[in-house]
């Protein structure tokens, strides 16, 4: 399987543990993306990696929260302190960087990995 | 008000009926919109690409009307398989997706 993957795709934690999550995008992408979703609700953006400089950081992540792409391949999340709040499914994504629009936009999603914070 | 608004359904319909539904948004400066679906507890995936033209995809028709800044998704002769949750996204620039909460569809034998 070629695509985006991540890992855990589960993991349950204590309020005030530390989580870490790692995506590896599909292997010729050079964009990469965080992204949270809560139930009923769509994704949503929390930052963006063109290789390994983080070009945007949304408002929802907070100083707790951490993303690095050191080598430009993978990427890890990590929250710190966790709290009930951030029980949520942390998707990653990839898109290729591309001349062509909507190529560039056309973004690939990972299967998640499911925090719940007891 | 949310960037990208739908309405969450559900939409039960019977196989081989027509089921049409459309999201709203806010940014005029929005430049492109795409429909993702999502299956239970599953990653969203893309199902197509919005162009101002309108465009089909097999039983799949999406609208785009930048006037009043509405998109629709129009599935024709439903299938089981269609039952998912419909994510309206659109984008104003070249990384940042902003979903809608979702419209869910519920196809029945």
């Amino acid at each position: 399987d070629t695509g985006v993957s991540q890992d855990p795709r589960h993991k349950i934690t204590k309020r005030g543990q530390n989580v870490t999550f790692r995506c590896d995008p599909i292997s010729e992408h050079n964009r990469l993306y965080w992204y949270r979703q809560t139930l009923g609700q769509g994704p949503e953006f929390l930052t963006y990696f063109q290789n390994e400089a983080q070009l945007e950081k949304s408002r929802l992540l907070s100083d707790r929260f951490s993303a690095e792409r050191p080598k430009g391949s993978f990427s890890t999340l990590e929250i710190q302190r966790t709290e009930q709040g951030d029980s949520a499914m942390y998707l990653c994504a990839s898109s290729p960087d591309s001349f062509e629009r909507l190529s560039a936009e056309t973004q690939y999603f990972g299967p998640g990995t499911r925090l719940l914070v007891l | 008000r949310k960037e990208v608004e739908q309405d969450p359904g559900p939409f039960n319909v019977p196989e081989g009926a027509t089921v049409a539904f459309n999201c709203t948004y806010s940014n005029s400066a929005s430049q492109s919109f795409f429909w993702y679906r999502q299956d239970c507890r599953k990653e969203p995936k893309l199902l197509m690409s919005v162009y101002s033209s309108g465009n089909e995809d097999g039983r799949f028709t999406a609208q785009l009307n930048r006037a009043s800044q509405y998109i629709s998704l129009l599935i024709r002769d439903s299938k089981l398989s269609d039952s998912a949750t419909y994510l309206c996204v659109v984008t104003s620039n070249d990384y940042k997706l902003s979903f809608g909460a979702g419209t869910t569809v519920t196809v029945r034998a």
